[in-house]
């Protein structure tokens, strides 16, 4: 099966500008997540969809990102506008989604590479 | 609070050699725990999880409540098990969302 496609894999912007990120998840899986990854530290979870719907998105700063996943299927994550301390790899990964064997593993895709100046 | 706990950055050791990288963790409710690894220009993927009981690729890990450890170990390491090696736990708590530790590089010299 395919595995979870992001773009793009590198991108440097200066302090205030915006930037997108796009997540294709498996197919067939109902649940989606973005995580944050700075140099040196595990993955943190920024928000969470259950099919088109948002799951828990309490670790998203909102007040500069923000995700939709409006058919359901793949998703975007946007900064804007984006701070130093926002460079970091930025993870989609998708599940199954509950109720299902082995609905609950993540499978991760590649990372966008965000380097801001 | 939830929390993950990889106290090493950085283990080195030489092909052959046992391999223990150590996870603990905090947790209100009864943990799910699973082992992550990320190896040279590769995506993260899972290794192994408590539940499944299982060993991957010579690597097995066992959940001990009473130390509330989930320490991965291998009897004889190999070169190509050198990566980063990420501890996570599940929080119910949070929609099943995973929290994860800092990692671990293992390095494995020839």
């Amino acid at each position: 099966e395919a595995g979870v496609a992001q773009s793009p894999r590198y991108k440097i912007i200066e302090k205030r500008q915006s930037v997108a990120f796009w997540c294709n998840p498996i197919s067939g899986h109902a649940t989606l997540y973005w995580y944050q990854q700075i140099l040196g530290q595990g993955p943190k979870l920024l928000i969470q969809f259950q099919n088109n719907g948002v799951v828990d998105d309490s670790q998203l700063p909102k007040d500069r990102f923000s995700a939709e996943r409006l058919k359901g299927v793949d998703s975007t994550l946007k900064i804007q506008p984006a701070k130093l301390e926002d460079s970091a790899v930025y993870l989609c990964a998708s599940s199954l989604g509950s109720g299902q064997a082995g609905a609950n593993v993540l499978t991760f895709g590649a990372g966008s590479r965000l380097t801001v100046l | 609070a939830q929390r993950v706990t990889q106290p090493e950055k950085l283990l080195s050791v030489f092909k052959g050699a046992p391999v223990e990288l150590k996870c603990n963790y905090s947790y209100s409710g009864s943990p799910e725990l699973f082992w992550y690894v990320q190896y040279s220009r590769q995506r993260l993927q899972l290794l192994l999880r408590h539940i499944s009981r299982e060993s991957i690729k010579g690597f097995t890990a066992d959940l001990n409540k009473g130390e509330t450890s989930f320490h991965l170990k291998k009897p004889f390491a190999q070169e190509e098990d050198s990566a980063m090696y990420y501890c996570a736990l599940r929080d119910w708590g949070s929609q099943g969302n995973l929290i994860f530790g800092k990692g671990t590089k293992l390095s494995v010299k020839p």
